[in-house]
């Protein structure tokens, strides 16, 4: 049973440019949310995707934006990128029925580094 | 608004102490509590969670959590520490109201092991 997966796993990319990062959720699951880690820090809430929707946002600008496919999988697209958003991203999955204490299940993120 | 104070970034134990990493948190009502563990290069991955049960919550690994109200707290603990307890944990807060399902995530407490 594949848990969540997320490609690629580092990315390179120069300041202005914009990015996709892709996640794969875990089998069962239909719900998708992104967090951003940077280094030192805990991870931080950026968005919540349902039924192919965004359902909740974090404080994150609108340059941040995502997509969820009908088969679960979700994007996350950074336009305009600055030096500060060099970071861990990172995808996790749950069930929704499961409720709000059902645990997130993590992928293993996408090293962001902004030159 | 939630937070989530974890004391002390880095903590050092001897292989065989007691390992004991503290979270306090911050909310209006009595949320639902996380603790994650992350290594080098990977994902987070859930040890335990208070879901109001059983204030003193088993995990993985041989770590168990203790829910106190009166002092807000959340602190880790295990009785024997092991090499491959090395490790980033993080403590974790989501409202137990209903429509969020965002998790707040402490800075984290860096553990090492020392043989």
């Amino acid at each position: 049973d594949a848990g969540v997966t997320q490609s690629p796993t580092h990315l390179i990319k120069t300041r202005g440019q914009q990015v996709t990062l892709r996640c794969s959720p875990k089998s069962g699951h239909d719900t998708v949310s992104w967090y951003q880690q940077a280094l030192g820090q805990g991870p931080q809430f950026i968005f919540q995707y349902y039924e192919e929707e965004e359902r909740q946002r974090g404080n994150f600008p609108d340059r941040f934006s995502g997509h969820q496919f009908p088969n679960y999988s979700s994007e996350l697209n950074v336009n305009a990128l600055l030096l500060g958003d060099s970071a861990l991203y990172l995808c996790a999955s749950r069930t929704l029925r499961d409720g709000q204490n059902s645990p997130l299940h993590f992928g293993n993120g996408t090293r962001l580094t902004v030159t | 608004a939630q937070s989530v104070t974890q004391l002390g970034s880095h903590v050092s134990v001897s292989e065989g102490a007691l390992v004991l990493l503290r979270c306090n948190y911050s909310s209006s009502v009595p949320p639902y509590l996380f603790w994650y563990v992350q290594y080098p290069n990977q994902g987070l991955q859930l040890l335990l969670k208070y879901t109001s049960a059983a204030t003193l919550v088993k995990g993985i690994n041989g770590f168990e959590a203790e829910f106190k109200k009166s002092e807000t707290s959340f602190h880790l603990t295990k009785p024997s520490a092991h090499m491959s307890d090395a490790a980033e944990y993080f403590c974790a807060v989501s409202p137990s109201g209903a429509g969020s399902y965002q998790l707040t995530f402490g800075k984290g407490t860096k553990l090492s092991v020392i043989p």
